[in-house]
C-alpha cells in the first residue's frame, strides 16, 4: 500500500523560498506521476503541477510556472516542490499526491504541509 | 480556467440520499470521462471516493457512486450516515492549455 509522508509545516518570510518533500513508500516510486495541490486556509484546491521520475518530466501550472520547480530523487523515492518569492497569499497546505499514467486521479495524498508566509 | 461549480453546502438526515452536483464545460467535465471525488474532513488529507465519474476505489462504501451528463457530473451518497459528514471536492481533467487539473468550489455535507 502506497504511503506518501511529507515534511513539516514552515514559517517564511516573503521574497523568499520553501522546499517540501514528499517521500513515498510501499510501491516503486519511479512510475508514479506526483502531483502537487495546495489548499489556502479555508479555501478549494489548486493544482501547481506535476512530475513522472521516470521519465524526468515535469509539468507546471501556468499561475505558477516560474516559480516552482518539483523534483525528484528516485534513490531515495522523494519528490521535492519548491517555490519561489513568497507572499501572503502562498500561505496554504501544500499537499502530494500520486497519480499513474493513464490514471487522471489522485490516490494516495500526503499528510499535508502547511506553509506560512508572514513577515 | 475558472474553478468547477458546486453548491456550496447539502445536507440530509442519516439514511437520506443526497446528491452533490458539479459543472464545468466543455473543456473538462464534458469532453473526459476523467471526473474523480474526494472527501475530506477537518484536518485531514483528501481521501478518494469516485475515480473516473463512476468508479469505487477499493474500500470505498458502495453507498457513494458517480454520474455524469453533459458538462456536469455528480455524487450522489445513498443511505446517509454521520460519517459522512465532510467537504466533498470534484476535480476533472482539463484540456486547457494552463493547467492539467481543474477542482471543483467544494461543498460541505452536513448530516442532520
Amino acid at each position: 500500500q502506497v504511503q506518501l509522508v511529507q515534511s513539516g509545516a514552515e514559517v517564511k518570510k516573503p521574497g523568499s523560498s520553501v522546499k517540501v518533500s514528499c517521500k513515498a513508500s510501499g510501491g516503486t516510486f519511479s512510475t508514479y506521476i506526483i502531483s502537487w495541490v495546495r489548499q489556502a486556509p479555508g479555501q478549494g484546491f489548486e493544482w501547481m503541477g506535476r512530475i513522472i521520475p521516470i521519465l524526468g518530466v515535469t509539468n507546471y501550472a501556468q499561475k505558477f510556472q516560474g516559480r516552482v520547480t518539483i523534483t525528484a530523487d528516485k534513490s531515495t523515492s522523494t519528490a521535492y516542490m519548491e517555490l519561489s518569492s513568497l507572499r501572503s497569499e502562498d500561505t496554504a497546505v501544500y499537499y502530494c499526491a500520486r497519480g499513474d499514467r493513464g490514471a487522471w486521479y489522485f490516490d494516495p495524498w500526503g499528510q499535508g504541509t502547511l506553509v506560512t508566509v508572514s513577515s | 480556467q475558472s474553478a468547477l461549480t458546486q453548491p456550496a453546502s447539502v445536507s440530509g438526515s442519516p439514511g437520506q440520499s443526497i446528491t452533490i452536483s458539479c459543472t464545468g464545460t466543455s473543456s473538462d467535465v464534458g469532453d473526459y470521462n476523467y471526473v474523480s471525488w474526494y472527501q475530506q474532513h477537518p484536518g485531514k488529507a483528501p481521501k478518494l471516493m469516485i475515480y473516473d465519474v463512476s468508479n469505487r476505489p477499493s474500500g470505498v462504501f458502495n453507498r457513494f457512486s458517480g454520474s455524469k451528463s453533459g458538462n456536469t457530473a455528480s455524487l450522489t451518497i445513498s443511505g446517509l450516515q454521520a460519517e459522512d459528514e465532510a467537504d466533498y471536492y470534484c476535480c476533472s481533467y482539463t484540456s486547457s492549455n494552463t493547467l492539467y487539473y481543474v477542482f471543483g468550489t467544494g461543498t460541505k455535507v452536513t448530516v442532520l
